[in-house]
């Protein structure tokens, strides 16, 4: 069972440059996310999706667009790097509410922007 | 935006000690869930509180949801060089009108445990 997959695992950027991260669940969760882990700043919500078809930005939404593919699939898209967005990526997916609610993450993507 | 401050941010302890993570608000949520993450991977959920008061055991960790629901701590019995890692912890918010759940997380403790 492969959960939750991530790729690339590693990319150095330009700035100005864009690039798509590409995210994939296989547990039938209707709910994903995206979220960047900085140094000292814990893991910040970029956008999220409750489910197949809706968006929503989180707490650090500006220089990111999203798509919900398909149930299964969530990418996050920087259209023009910049070196504040250097940083560790998470998609996670999650099921339950309240008690029995979890979050499944991928391995994350290492960004660099140079 | 609802915070949630974690204490201590570091801690280097020997093998053996015991130690306690903090987890603390100033808002209620509706739940309370710890992570583990390791270098180079993605956090992975080690419990998850819901009643204020409620106390939970894992093995050596004891985490307890405060009363007002607004607080957390992770207990460490006889720590192993194994326990070594990020803990982090997250509260949780329903809303309904996306209809989603979503975690505000905390900045970490980073623990290191030396043999």
């Amino acid at each position: 069972n492969a959960g939750v997959t991530q790729t690339p695992k590693f990319q150095v950027l330009k700035t100005g440059q864009s690039m798509t991260l590409q995210c994939a669940q296989d547990m039938n969760h209707n709910s994903m996310y995206w979220y960047r882990q900085d140094p000292g700043m814990g893991l910040r919500l970029i956008y999220y999706s409750a489910s197949e078809g809706t968006t929503d930005k989180g707490e650090v939404p500006n220089g990111y667009n999203v798509s919900r593919l398909n149930k299964r699939e969530f990418s996050l898209r920087l259209e023009s790097a910049a070196p504040s967005q250097t940083s560790v990526y998470f998609c996670a997916s999650a099921t339950g509410t309240s008690a029995s609610y979890e979050q499944y993450f991928g391995p994350g993507t290492r960004l660099t922007v140079t | 935006t609802q915070l949630l401050e974690q204490s201590p941010q570091f801690l280097s302890i020997q093998e053996g000690e015991n130690l306690t993570v903090y987890c603390n608000s100033s808002s209620v949520f509706s739940s309370l869930q710890w992570y583990r993450q390791e270098p180079g991977e993605g956090p992975v959920l080690l419990v998850t509180v819901v009643t204020g008061g409620e106390v939970k055991k894992l093995k050596r960790l004891t985490f307890q949801f405060g009363d007002a629901r607004k607080d957390s701590s992770l207990h460490i019995t006889a720590a192993q060089p194994g326990d070594t890692g990020l803990y982090l912890c997250a509260g949780g918010v329903a809303y309904s009108g996306a209809g989603s759940y979503q975690l505000t997380f905390g900045k970490g403790t980073k623990l290191s445990v030396i043999p």
